[in-house]
């Protein structure tokens, strides 16, 4: 399967616990992008990369939220010290710069339960 | 800055009969519009795509949409709908400034009727 890969799929954790979630882009892909999406809303940005360069960040990543992509390749998104406001699906995405769509394909995205 | 409103937050349709999910946007720069499908425990996926070219955009299974510059809109029709057509639909623009961003509406969810 040559699709966006996320894992894990589910997640359960502690509030106050730290969860980090990894995405694998289409691998000729070079730009990468995180999404939330909170029951019966659509998914909201939260940040971009383009190659390894971080180029946007949404006003809803707070502090306790990091993402990187090291080596332009896969992307690692972290919370802190995790809040039951948290609870929502990720969404990973990646596009190829130059296309002149934005057209952007999505993972299955990994569902994050805060109790 | 760029806004997309679905004026439906449900559909429902018998199967068969004709399909219309309404969308309208607000966008500052001439953008990039998408119709996005999500089925339950599935990812997003593509079902068309508007980028300057022809104001009629004819898409996946049937779907099509129709760019109205006038009315600022992208409504996503099919002339009948099938059981697997039931699923989320999401209206999303791009473009201008915030090139690298989606903004999505709140969806439609379509449900059909046997």
């Amino acid at each position: 399967d040559t699709g966006v890969s996320q894992n894990p799929r589910h997640k359960i954790t502690k509030r106050g616990q730290n969860v980090t979630f990894r995405c694998d882009p289409i691998s000729e892909h070079n730009r990468l992008y995180w999404y939330r999406q909170t029951l019966g809303q659509g998914p909201e940005f939260l940040t971009y990369f383009q190659n390894e360069a971080q180029l946007e960040k949404s006003r809803l990543l707070s502090d306790r939220f990091s993402a990187e992509r090291p080596k332009g390749s896969f992307s690692t998104l972290e919370i802190q010290r995790t809040e039951q406001g948290d609870s929502a699906m990720y969404l990973c995405a990646s596009s190829l710069e130059g296309t002149g769509t934005n057209e952007q394909f999505f993972g299955p995205g990994t569902r994050l339960t805060v109790l | 800055a760029q806004s997309v409103t679905q004026l439906d937050s449900h559909v429902s349709v018998s199967e068969g009969t004709p399909v219309l999910l309404r969308c309208n946007y607000s966008s500052s720069y001439s953008p990039s519009l998408f119709w996005y499908v999500q089925h339950p425990n599935k990812g997003l996926q593509l079902l068309l795509k508007y980028t300057s070219a022809a104001t009629l955009v004819k898409g996946i299974n049937g779907f099509e949409a129709e760019f109205k510059k006038s009315e600022t809109s992208f409504h996503l029709t099919k002339p009948s709908a099938h059981m697997s057509d039931a699923a989320e639909y999401f209206c999303v623009v791009s473009g201008g400034s915030t090139l690298g961003r989606l903004y999505f509406g709140r969806g439609t969810q379509l449900t059909v009727w046997p």
